[in-house]
C-alpha cells in the first residue's frame, strides 16, 4: 500500500488564491520531505526541502514567499503555493526517505494543480 | 552544478525487441535511481544503485552503474506493451536525498 499520501489529488483554483497541499507519510515518521514541481511533459524539478522543525531549504529560482512549507509534525509537511497564478498550474510531488531503510524514498501519487 | 541526462527522450518500439536508455550525469554520485511514470501518475521505484558495478534486474528491465564513467544504462529485453510509460533516472546530489532527475524518456512499445 502506499507510505506517502497527498492531499488533495487535484485542484482548480482561481487566480490569486492560496492552496495548501499535504504530504502524509503514513507509517513511518519523515523528518525531511521534499517537494518537487513537474511541469506537462517535463522531468521533476526539486523545488525545496522540508525539515521538520526548522525552516525549509528552497532550491535556487524558487520563491519562498509564494511556496510555503511548514513541517509541523514527523509525518506531515505542507506546501502552500499563495497568490497562485496559471503559471504556477503543475504537477506536485512530495516524497520521504524512510529511516531505517537506507537510499529508499517514496513518492505520493502528486496533486495536480489547474489555476485559471 | 549537477547535470543529468538521458538519451534517447523519445523511444518506440515493437513488441519483442531488445533496447538501452542511458543516463549521463555529470559530477561523482553514489546513489543512482531509476523511476518509472505512467501518464497522469506518480513516480514508481525501480531500482537503486549504490556502487561501481552495481548490476539489478527485475523481469525484462536490467539496470547497471559505472560510476566510472559516470553512466548509468537501463536495458530492455524482449519489450512487451505494459512497459510503456515514461523513465527517469535521477542521482543524489548530496546523499541527502535531494535527487537531480534526467529528462526523462518516453516509451512506447508497438504491438
Amino acid at each position: 500500500g502506499a507510505v506517502v499520501s497527498q492531499h488533495p489529488s487535484w485542484v482548480i483554483c482561481k487566480s490569486g488564491t492560496s492552496v495548501k497541499i499535504e504530504c502524509r507519510s503514513l507509517d513511518f515518521q519523515a523528518t525531511t520531505m521534499f517537494w518537487y514541481r513537474q511541469f506537462p511533459k517535463q522531468s521533476l524539478m526539486l523545488m525545496a526541502t522540508s525539515n521538520e522543525g526548522s525552516k525549509a531549504t528552497y532550491e535556487q529560482g524558487v520563491e519562498k514567499d509564494k511556496f510555503l512549507i511548514n513541517h509541523a509534525s514527523l509525518t506531515l509537511s505542507t506546501l502552500t503555493v499563495t497568490s497562485a497564478h496559471p503559471e504556477d498550474s503543475s504537477f506536485y510531488i512530495c516524497s520521504a526517505p524512510r529511516s531505517g531503510v537506507p537510499d529508499t524514498q517514496y513518492f505520493g501519487p502528486g496533486t495536480r494543480l489547474t489555476v485559471l | 552544478e549537477l547535470k543529468v541526462e538521458q538519451n534517447p527522450l523519445f523511444l518506440s518500439m515493437q513488441e519483442g525487441k531488445n533496447y538501452t536508455i542511458y543516463c549521463n550525469y555529470s559530477t561523482t554520485s553514489d546513489r543512482l535511481y531509476w523511476y518509472r511514470q505512467d501518464p497522469g501518475k506518480s513516480l514508481e521505484s525501480l531500482f537503486v544503485l549504490l556502487s561501481n558495478g552495481a548490476v539489478k534486474q527485475e523481469g525484462r528491465l536490467m539496470a547497471s552503474l559505472d560510476t566510472k564513467a559516470r553512466l548509468s544504462t537501463l536495458h530492455i529485453t524482449a519489450a512487451v506493451h505494459d512497459l510503456s510509460a515514461t523513465y527517469f533516472c535521477a542521482v543524489d546530489r548530496t546523499s541527502g536525498s535531494r535527487l537531480t532527475f534526467g529528462e526523462g524518456t518516453q516509451l512506447t512499445v508497438n504491438p
